[in-house]
This record gives structure tokens, sequence and C-alpha cells, in this order.
């Protein structure tokens, strides 16, 4: 069975300054997906980042990019130029790729606060 | 893109009454749909998937006869809670699988949310 670690419950960032989400996993299959998604008071789950794992560059979008470690099987999000709208919980999760199962599995949350 | 609907956002029903949520993607096909539970301040807790045409396939301890789901069609899911308690009350939230379209591949889409509240 996959798991999925976040280590951090709770962070807090000043505007305009750059955090670091961790994220770990742990899964014996070789190919999967990995997501962050974040989720603002409105309670709507955002899809931030998507991860191949057979690609080695790291995925990017906008000011959100990843640190794929596949060997140390993690996946931190990096969110530069911090701003009030980040202010959400963060999830990482995971799916295989292929199969019948398609489920993600996903961590625990970090809850980001921006300061002005 | 990729966007997926819930209806209604926002129920209140008395003790005994069955309510039903649809869950639809507007813009891509989705064989499969899932169906979250959500506590505040938590993690969503995964109850059942949801194929098309098929019966869906429950989790581990989530009552298939409490939580009815139906898929239809490509694009819709409806989840019913049926005589629903105080003990139901909670934010439940689906989601759709993009194979084509607009979404990107084995990428779950999530809709808003219903928050049900059983008096």
């Amino acid at each position: 069975a996959q798991t999925v670690t976040q280590s951090q419950p709770e962070m807090s960032v000043q505007e305009a300054e750059t955090v670091t989400l961790s994220c770990t996993y742990d899964t014996s299959e070789n190919n999967y997906y990995l997501f962050w998604y974040k989720q603002p008071p409105s309670r709507q789950m955002i899809l931030v980042i998507r991860q191949e794992a057979y690609k080695q560059q790291n995925a990017t979008e906008n000011r959100f990019s990843v640190n794929f470690q596949k060997a140390a099987k993690s996946f931190s999000l990096k969110i530069s130029d911090s701003q009030l709208g980040d202010t959400a919980m963060y999830f990482c999760a995971f799916t295989r790729s292929g199969g019948s199962n398609y489920k993600l599995t996903f961590g625990k949350g970090t809850l980001l606060t921006v300061n002005p | 893109g990729a966007v997926v609907s819930q209806h209604p956002s926002r129920v209140i029903c008395k003790s005994g009454t069955s309510v039903k949520i649809e869950c639809r993607s507007l813009d891509f096909q989705a064989t499969t749909m899932f169906w979250y539970r959500q506590f505040p301040k938590k993690s969503l807790m995964l109850m059942a998937t949801s194929n098309e045409g098929s019966k869906a396939t429950y989790e581990q301890g989530v009552e298939k006869d409490k939580f009815l789901i139906n898929h239809a069609s490509l694009t819709l899911s409806t989840l019913t809670v049926t005589s629903a308690h105080p003990e139901d009350s909670s934010f439940y939230i689906c989601s759709a699988r993009s194979l084509t379209g607009t979404g990107k591949q084995e990428t779950q889409y999530f809709g808003p949310g219903t928050r049900l509240l059983v008096l």
C-alpha cells in the first residue's frame, strides 16, 4: 500500500518570500503520478502541479515548482513570490499509473499562511 | 478546462430524509468518478469509486446501502445519502478522473463540494 507523509502540519511565510512544503511517499511502484492540490478557505480542491514519475525534469507552473527526487521518494513544492491568495491547505497526493486502481492517496496536509 | 460541478453546494435536511448530490464533468468525459468525505481540518477520506455503467466500489467501513452511488453517464455521478442522520453531516466532495478532453491524463479534478447538515 502507498503512503504519503507531509511532516509540516502548519507553515507561514511573508508575502513575496519563498516557501517549500515537504512531502515523502512510499511505494513499490515504478510508474506513478504525484500531485499537489491546494484547498483554500472556500474548500474547492485546486490542482497546483502534477509530476509523472518517469520524467526526470521537475514540473513547474508559474510560481510553483517541485523538487522530485525519485530515489529518495521525495516530492517537495516550492512557492516563489508568495501571495496572500496562496493561503490554503496544501495536499500532496499519489496515484499509480495504469492498472485499474486510480485512487489518490493523500497526505494529511500542510496549512500555509501567507502574512502581509 | 477540466471543470467539475457539484450540486447542491449546501443542503439542510431533517433526520430520516434522503439527499441526492450530483457531480458533473462539464468539459470532459469521466469513466471514473470518486466520492470523498472531509471533516474539518482533515484530509479527504475516499468513500467510493464510481464507474460508468457498473456498480460502485466502496471503501472499507462505508455502508453501500446508506450511500447509494449511480454513475449513469460519462459526465454524471450521483451520491444519495439515504435516511440521513446528524452523524452524516459533513462536507462531501466528488472528483472526476480525466482521460481525454481538456484535463491531463490520470488526473483527478474536483467539484466544489457539498455541505450537508442533518438536523
